[in-house]
């Protein structure tokens, strides 16, 4: 499974983009990108996921670069209920089911 | 909620001891993933098991144990425990076909003193 790399805070104001970048320089054609979330010590929550193309859904967009080695997580509008550490995984589609957490990026939406 | 239930919330215990964490998955999820999570640490992935059978197996303790019974609930067995064992402990489930999204339950906090 590919390393990933994220910036350890960030901050966001309210209303507006919150921009999550990674870094996956290493991953390989098969290993798909996953964000998860995770607010104060709860159970981390799945945002989104993708291999190639931009993917969107109800909570939020993710960008894939073209050479696949960085991603952004777009929350198009963020809340004060989006504060939380925020997790960029890359993952093999194999028979390896290991997801290899790293330390995520801490973001705080400030009103 | 994610429909993943873990007992107990909290459990408090000396060294030496021995617990047994219980996660029930959601239902229809085959999958069940144990996870550790010390204070400011990341995840460390410890066990998945797929409708019983161990599947794959990350950075578990000799001391630690799990398994997957017939009605699909895990339980973690936790043995001599030591003080560096306190921390987080999370059950996620999946449905096998679709695991790249696993469901989280809300967590067991292990303190050992």
């Amino acid at each position: 499974d590919a390393k990933t790399t994220q910036p350890p805070s960030m901050d966001c104001a309210e209303g507006r983009a919150a921009n999550l970048p990674c870094n996956h320089s290493t991953i390989s054609g098969n290993e798909y990108v996953y964000w998860y979330r995770q607010i104060h010590s709860q159970g981390p929550q799945y945002i989104i996921h993708g291999l190639k193309n931009n993917e969107t859904n109800e909570m939020a967009s993710l960008i894939i670069t073209e050479d696949r080695k960085s991603s952004t997580l777009i929350l198009p509008h963020a809340t004060l209920r989006d504060t939380a550490v925020y997790y960029c995984i890359a993952r093999g589609a194999g028979n390896n089911r290991k997801l290899i957490w790293g330390l995520g990026t801490s973001l705080a939406v400030n009103p | 909620d994610s429909g993943v239930t873990q007992t107990p919330k909290h459990l408090i215990t000396a060294t030496g001891q021995r617990v047994t964490l219980r996660c029930s998955p959601r239902s229809g999820d085959l999958s069940v993933y144990w996870y550790q999570q010390s204070l400011d640490q990341g995840l460390q992935f410890l066990i998945q098991y797929y409708n019983g059978e161990e599947r794959a197996k990350g950075n578990i303790l000799e001391r630690f144990s799990a398994q997957q019974f017939p009605d699909l609930h895990s339980e973690l067995n936790l043995s001599s425990l030591e003080l560096g064992d306190s921390a987080l402990y999370f059950c996620a489930s999946s449905v096998y076909s679709r695991d790249n999204e696993q469901f989280f339950g809300p967590g067991t906090r292990l303190t050992v003193l």
